[in-house]
């Protein structure tokens, strides 16, 4: 079964940089969830999106932003990069919000972009 | 304030002994779920109770929910070397919209 992809896997940045990460939810899934993992940190949530529109935001500093796309792909852009951002990011994807029966739904994780700033 | 809390923090047994994880959480739920990591990787959902169930069982996966305690333990029966993971228990935000996750049990599993 095809899962939540995301990419790049592996990524290396200067401070004040900026980065892109992507993220393909599963086919058919129309909410998408992002969460930033610092070394032996539970994930924390960043944001979320529901048919293209953003449904909720978490700790996500100003410098972030994310949009999902009309083909339900998202995208987490990063600016300014800091040591502190180094982290491991995940996209997940459920058939969420428009089901309503079995709230908050599971969801699907991707294998990860770790992100090392240096 | 953290949604989920676990314990213990680390766990070691050896392979064929079960493991208890608990998760204690702060305020009401439609549904607590259960995450497994292995070291670097992405989160694998293992299993979702509901608020309205006591008990479920997935393999050698046993999770309970006492609601009017705010807990969940997950239990592993007969571990293997392979189960050697993370585990989260997850609830939902205030708005619903998103899994807040505990601090997780580190399970070390040797044979």
């Amino acid at each position: 079964a095809a899962g939540v992809i995301q990419s790049p896997r592996h990524l290396i940045k200067e401070k004040r940089e900026t980065a892109t990460l992507k993220c393909y939810p599963i086919p058919r899934h129309d909410t998408v969830y992002w969460y930033q993992q610092g070394p032996g940190q539970d994930p924390q949530f960043l944001i979320s999106f529901y048919e293209k529109m953003q449904s909720d935001k978490g700790s996500i500093p100003d410098r972030f932003s994310a949009q999902q796309f009309s083909d339900y792909h998202s995208e987490l852009n990063m600016s300014s990069l800091e040591l502190g951002d180094s982290a491991l990011y995940f996209c997940a994807s459920s058939l969420g919000q428009g089901a309503l029966l079995v709230w908050p739904d599971t969801q699907y994780f991707g294998p990860g972009t770790r992100l090392t700033v240096l | 304030s953290q949604q989920g809390e676990e314990d213990p923090q680390a766990l070691s047994i050896q392979e064929g002994e079960n493991a208890t994880m608990n998760c204690s959480y702060k305020t009401s739920i439609n549904n607590l779920q259960w995450y497994r990591q292995n070291s670097g990787r992405g989160l694998v959902h293992l299993i979702l109770i509901r608020s309205n169930e006591r008990e479920k069982h997935s393999g050698r996966l046993r999770v309970t929910l006492d609601t009017s305690k705010k807990s969940s333990s997950l239990l592993i029966t007969a571990s293997r070397a392979a189960d050697t993971a993370s585990y989260f228990c997850a609830t939902a935000n205030q708005a619903g919209t998103a899994l807040i996750f505990g601090k997780g049990t580190t399970l070390s599993v040797s044979s």
